[in-house]
């Protein structure tokens, strides 16, 4: 079965520093998906990735895919603590046969004023 | 409503006893899901509704586990029997297309077995 490894598992940064937090797929991934969850809440949909080399940017948060490394990477540059939360890849288990994600286990963002 | 609604969003209930949990997808989606979040295991997916009918039902954990879909909109998930290793975070997601990926999550109901 598909894996998703996310790293890294907590980061605590300043204000005004940007950060990387990276996906990685243990098989082929067909799409991918970003989103970001605060304590007590639902998931938030930040991004969607679905073509090698894809990258999209929102505000001040950039997604890319890298289809050959089977990885992605979530880019927040000059961190504000709006950003703090949990961020969760996704991955398409089946490809175009819709149905279930699968996620990583996250990663925990802290940012200091 | 604007987004996908669950009740209740907290429940407790004892060891044994059965609960319902209630998912009010975004109106006109078809495709609905419910997804398990517990400590130590992430975000797990349990079910897969396209209209009314499930064709996946491969994260359900056991057979206390079932799950309807009434008129293409509410879903229910019923755990039967709840056991202390049920506690979790249940969040059902929905959106427009089972192949339009773009998952909108509800807040989720906060599971607690005593």
């Amino acid at each position: 079965s598909q894996e998703l490894e996310q790293s890294p598992q907590s980061l605590i940064v300043q204000e005004g520093k940007n950060l990387t937090i990276n996906c990685t797929s243990s098989k082929t991934l067909y799409g991918l998906y970003w989103y970001k969850q605060k304590y007590g809440e639902g998931l938030i949909f930040l991004m969607m990735l679905q073509k090698g080399g894809e990258e999209k940017s929102h505000e001040k948060i950039t997604a890319k895919l890298d289809e050959k490394k089977q990885q992605s990477s979530l880019h927040i540059t000059a961190s504000q603590p709006s950003h703090a939360g949990i961020y969760l890849c996704g991955a398409e288990s089946l490809y175009n046969q819709g149905g279930k994600l699968i996620f990583g286990q996250g990663t925990e963002l802290s940012v200091k004023p | 409503g604007a987004g996908v609604s669950q009740s209740p969003s907290n429940k407790v209930t004892e060891k044994g006893k059965d609960v319902e949990l209630r998912c009010d997808p975004i109106s006109g989606h078809t495709a609905l899901y419910w997804y398990r979040q517990s400590l130590g295991q992430g975000l797990e997916f349990l079910i897969y509704f396209q209209g009314n009918s499930a064709p996946d039902k491969s994260g359900l954990p056991s057979d206390r586990f079932s799950a309807e879909r009434t008129g293409g909109s509410v879903s229910t998930l019923t755990i039967q029997r709840t056991q202390q290793e049920d506690s979790a975070v249940y969040l059902c997601a929905s959106s427009l297309d089972p192949a339009i990926y773009e998952q909108y999550f509800g807040p989720g109901t906060r599971l607690t077995v005593t």
